[in-house]
Protein backbone atom coordinates (compact mmCIF):
# COMPACT_ATOMS: atom_id res chain seq x y z
CA UNK A 1 0.00 0.00 0.00
CA UNK A 2 0.87 3.51 -0.78
CA UNK A 3 1.78 5.53 2.38
CA UNK A 4 0.80 9.24 2.84
CA UNK A 5 1.52 11.54 -0.18
CA UNK A 6 2.30 15.14 0.36
CA UNK A 7 2.81 17.81 -2.30
CA UNK A 8 5.13 19.93 -2.71
CA UNK A 9 7.95 18.87 -0.73
CA UNK A 10 8.90 22.21 -0.74
CA UNK A 11 6.89 26.20 -0.94
CA UNK A 12 8.55 29.26 -0.53
CA UNK A 13 5.79 32.03 -0.81
CA UNK A 14 5.99 35.85 -0.66
CA UNK A 15 3.89 37.47 1.94
CA UNK A 16 0.13 37.97 0.98
CA UNK A 17 0.32 35.19 -1.15
CA UNK A 18 -2.16 32.16 -1.15
CA UNK A 19 -0.83 28.61 -0.95
CA UNK A 20 -2.26 25.26 -1.38
CA UNK A 21 -0.62 22.26 0.04
CA UNK A 22 -2.07 19.08 -0.91
CA UNK A 23 -2.44 15.79 0.43
CA UNK A 24 -3.38 12.08 -0.44
CA UNK A 25 -4.08 9.41 2.78
CA UNK A 26 -4.04 5.87 2.81
CA UNK A 27 -5.94 4.08 0.92
CA UNK A 28 -9.19 3.19 2.66
CA UNK A 29 -8.49 5.60 5.91
CA UNK A 30 -11.48 7.24 7.48
CA UNK A 31 -9.26 10.17 9.55
CA UNK A 32 -7.27 12.67 8.08
CA UNK A 33 -5.54 14.93 10.40
CA UNK A 34 -3.24 18.56 8.94
CA UNK A 35 -0.43 19.36 11.77
CA UNK A 36 2.06 22.25 11.71
CA UNK A 37 5.66 21.42 13.28
CA UNK A 38 8.02 24.04 14.40
CA UNK A 39 10.46 23.31 16.64
CA UNK A 40 9.14 26.61 19.29
CA UNK A 41 5.89 24.62 19.42
CA UNK A 42 5.85 21.30 18.34
CA UNK A 43 3.16 19.56 16.80
CA UNK A 44 0.20 21.46 16.40
CA UNK A 45 -3.54 20.31 15.17
CA UNK A 46 -4.47 22.30 12.78
CA UNK A 47 -7.65 20.14 11.44
CA UNK A 48 -9.24 16.70 11.81
CA UNK A 49 -11.74 14.94 9.53
CA UNK A 50 -13.56 11.60 10.15
CA UNK A 51 -15.26 10.89 6.85
CA UNK A 52 -14.21 13.45 5.20
CA UNK A 53 -16.42 15.79 7.82
CA UNK A 54 -14.43 18.45 9.34
CA UNK A 55 -14.40 17.61 13.66
CA UNK A 56 -11.72 19.97 14.81
CA UNK A 57 -10.55 23.13 12.93
CA UNK A 58 -7.88 24.44 14.87
CA UNK A 59 -9.09 27.00 17.19
CA UNK A 60 -6.31 29.43 16.50
CA UNK A 61 -5.58 28.63 12.96
CA UNK A 62 -9.00 29.54 11.64
CA UNK A 63 -8.86 32.83 10.46
CA UNK A 64 -6.03 31.97 7.14
CA UNK A 65 -5.96 28.43 7.65
CA UNK A 66 -8.94 26.31 5.97
CA UNK A 67 -8.68 22.53 4.97
CA UNK A 68 -10.65 20.89 3.13
CA UNK A 69 -11.61 17.35 2.42
CA UNK A 70 -12.85 17.12 -1.21
CA UNK A 71 -13.00 13.51 -1.59
CA UNK A 72 -11.73 10.73 0.72
CA UNK A 73 -9.01 10.13 -1.08
CA UNK A 74 -7.38 13.96 -1.56
CA UNK A 75 -7.09 16.97 1.25
CA UNK A 76 -5.73 20.52 0.99
CA UNK A 77 -5.08 23.03 3.37
CA UNK A 78 -4.93 26.39 2.23
CA UNK A 79 -3.10 29.51 3.92
CA UNK A 80 -4.70 32.78 3.18
CA UNK A 81 -2.66 35.26 3.39
CA UNK A 82 0.54 34.07 4.43
CA UNK A 83 2.66 35.79 6.89
CA UNK A 84 6.29 35.15 7.78
CA UNK A 85 5.56 33.24 10.70
CA UNK A 86 3.90 30.40 9.11
CA UNK A 87 6.97 29.00 7.82
CA UNK A 88 7.02 25.54 9.39
CA UNK A 89 6.98 22.15 8.52
CA UNK A 90 3.23 20.78 7.57
CA UNK A 91 2.43 17.15 8.07
CA UNK A 92 -0.44 15.49 7.22
CA UNK A 93 -1.16 12.47 8.65
CA UNK A 94 -4.11 9.71 8.26
CA UNK A 95 -5.47 6.82 10.06
CA UNK A 96 -8.26 3.99 10.31
CA UNK A 97 -11.74 5.17 11.36
CA UNK A 98 -10.64 3.21 14.76
CA UNK A 99 -9.66 5.93 17.50
CA UNK A 100 -6.90 3.75 19.02
CA UNK A 101 -5.20 2.96 15.94
CA UNK A 102 -1.49 4.65 14.56
CA UNK A 103 -1.52 7.40 12.58
CA UNK A 104 0.46 7.30 9.13
CA UNK A 105 2.62 10.65 8.60
CA UNK A 106 3.63 11.78 5.17
CA UNK A 107 6.82 13.27 4.98
CA UNK A 108 5.41 17.06 4.96
CA UNK A 109 5.94 20.35 3.57
CA UNK A 110 8.03 22.83 4.12
CA UNK A 111 6.93 26.36 3.54
CA UNK A 112 9.11 29.25 3.71
CA UNK A 113 7.43 32.46 3.74
CA UNK A 114 9.90 35.50 3.05
CA UNK B 1 -8.38 17.54 28.80
CA UNK B 2 -5.54 15.32 28.26
CA UNK B 3 -1.70 16.61 27.99
CA UNK B 4 1.44 14.92 27.70
CA UNK B 5 4.92 15.97 29.42
CA UNK B 6 8.13 15.15 27.85
CA UNK B 7 11.11 16.98 29.42
CA UNK B 8 14.13 15.93 27.97
CA UNK B 9 14.43 18.24 25.07
CA UNK B 10 17.71 16.84 24.14
CA UNK B 11 19.83 13.34 25.16
CA UNK B 12 23.02 13.16 23.84
CA UNK B 13 24.72 9.50 23.92
CA UNK B 14 27.48 7.01 22.86
CA UNK B 15 26.82 3.58 20.47
CA UNK B 16 26.20 0.66 23.50
CA UNK B 17 24.86 3.08 26.10
CA UNK B 18 21.21 2.75 27.29
CA UNK B 19 18.80 4.75 26.16
CA UNK B 20 15.65 6.21 28.77
CA UNK B 21 13.33 8.78 27.91
CA UNK B 22 10.42 9.60 29.94
CA UNK B 23 6.75 11.05 29.44
CA UNK B 24 4.46 11.51 32.14
CA UNK B 25 0.21 12.20 31.12
CA UNK B 26 -2.94 13.63 32.23
CA UNK B 27 -6.02 11.94 30.92
CA UNK B 28 -9.47 10.96 32.37
CA UNK B 29 -9.85 8.19 29.81
CA UNK B 30 -8.25 4.74 29.65
CA UNK B 31 -5.58 5.89 27.31
CA UNK B 32 -3.40 4.16 24.32
CA UNK B 33 -0.30 5.41 24.66
CA UNK B 34 2.02 5.75 21.27
CA UNK B 35 5.91 6.34 20.56
CA UNK B 36 6.63 7.51 17.20
CA UNK B 37 10.37 8.94 15.71
CA UNK B 38 11.30 11.31 12.81
CA UNK B 39 14.26 10.58 11.34
CA UNK B 40 15.53 13.68 9.21
CA UNK B 41 13.01 14.82 6.05
CA UNK B 42 10.44 12.84 7.26
CA UNK B 43 7.07 12.33 8.53
CA UNK B 44 6.91 10.82 12.33
CA UNK B 45 6.30 6.93 11.79
CA UNK B 46 5.07 4.46 14.57
CA UNK B 47 7.57 3.06 17.00
CA UNK B 48 5.49 1.20 19.38
CA UNK B 49 2.23 1.51 21.03
CA UNK B 50 1.28 0.53 24.68
CA UNK B 51 -2.40 0.10 26.04
CA UNK B 52 -3.86 -0.12 29.35
CA UNK B 53 -4.16 -3.90 28.58
CA UNK B 54 -0.69 -5.00 27.46
CA UNK B 55 1.05 -2.30 29.63
CA UNK B 56 4.29 -2.89 27.54
CA UNK B 57 5.57 -2.71 23.74
CA UNK B 58 9.18 -4.35 22.20
CA UNK B 59 9.70 -3.02 18.41
CA UNK B 60 13.29 -2.68 16.97
CA UNK B 61 14.96 -3.54 19.94
CA UNK B 62 13.15 -0.56 21.75
CA UNK B 63 11.11 -1.16 24.86
CA UNK B 64 7.88 1.27 25.92
CA UNK B 65 6.32 0.60 29.22
CA UNK B 66 3.52 2.61 31.15
CA UNK B 67 2.91 3.23 34.75
CA UNK B 68 -0.59 4.03 35.35
CA UNK B 69 -0.29 4.36 39.34
CA UNK B 70 2.63 7.53 38.50
CA UNK B 71 0.54 8.31 35.21
CA UNK B 72 4.18 8.32 32.77
CA UNK B 73 5.32 5.95 30.30
CA UNK B 74 8.86 5.46 29.03
CA UNK B 75 11.11 4.50 26.01
CA UNK B 76 14.10 2.42 26.65
CA UNK B 77 16.59 0.34 24.46
CA UNK B 78 19.78 -1.31 26.22
CA UNK B 79 22.05 -0.36 23.84
CA UNK B 80 21.44 2.26 20.96
CA UNK B 81 23.53 2.76 17.49
CA UNK B 82 24.43 5.73 15.47
CA UNK B 83 21.22 5.12 13.73
CA UNK B 84 18.87 5.35 16.43
CA UNK B 85 19.65 9.33 16.34
CA UNK B 86 16.46 10.57 15.44
CA UNK B 87 13.93 12.84 17.34
CA UNK B 88 11.58 10.77 19.12
CA UNK B 89 7.77 11.57 20.38
CA UNK B 90 5.59 10.34 23.18
CA UNK B 91 2.10 10.46 21.78
CA UNK B 92 -1.45 9.81 23.61
CA UNK B 93 -5.16 8.98 22.74
CA UNK B 94 -8.30 8.75 24.82
CA UNK B 95 -10.20 9.31 21.55
CA UNK B 96 -10.73 10.78 18.31
CA UNK B 97 -7.60 13.13 19.15
CA UNK B 98 -4.08 12.42 19.48
CA UNK B 99 -1.86 14.42 22.14
CA UNK B 100 2.01 15.14 21.36
CA UNK B 101 4.88 15.80 23.52
CA UNK B 102 7.28 18.14 22.82
CA UNK B 103 10.08 15.66 21.71
CA UNK B 104 13.26 14.58 22.37
CA UNK B 105 16.27 15.19 20.35
CA UNK B 106 18.73 11.98 20.50
CA UNK B 107 22.26 12.16 19.22
CA UNK B 108 24.26 9.03 19.00
CA UNK B 109 27.87 9.20 18.62
CA UNK B 110 29.65 6.63 17.17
Amino acid sequence: DAGVTQTPRHEVAEKGQTIILKCEPVSGHNDLFWYRQTKIQGLELLSYFRSKSLMEDGGAFKDRFKAEMLNSSFSTLKIQPTEPKDSAVYLCASRPGVSYAEQFFGPGTRLTVL
Amino acid sequence: GDSVTQKQGQVTLSEDDFLFINCTYSTTTYPTLFWYVQYPGQGPQLLLKVTTANNKGISRGFEATYDKGTTSFHLQKASVQESDSAVYFCALTGGYKVVFGSGTRLLVSP
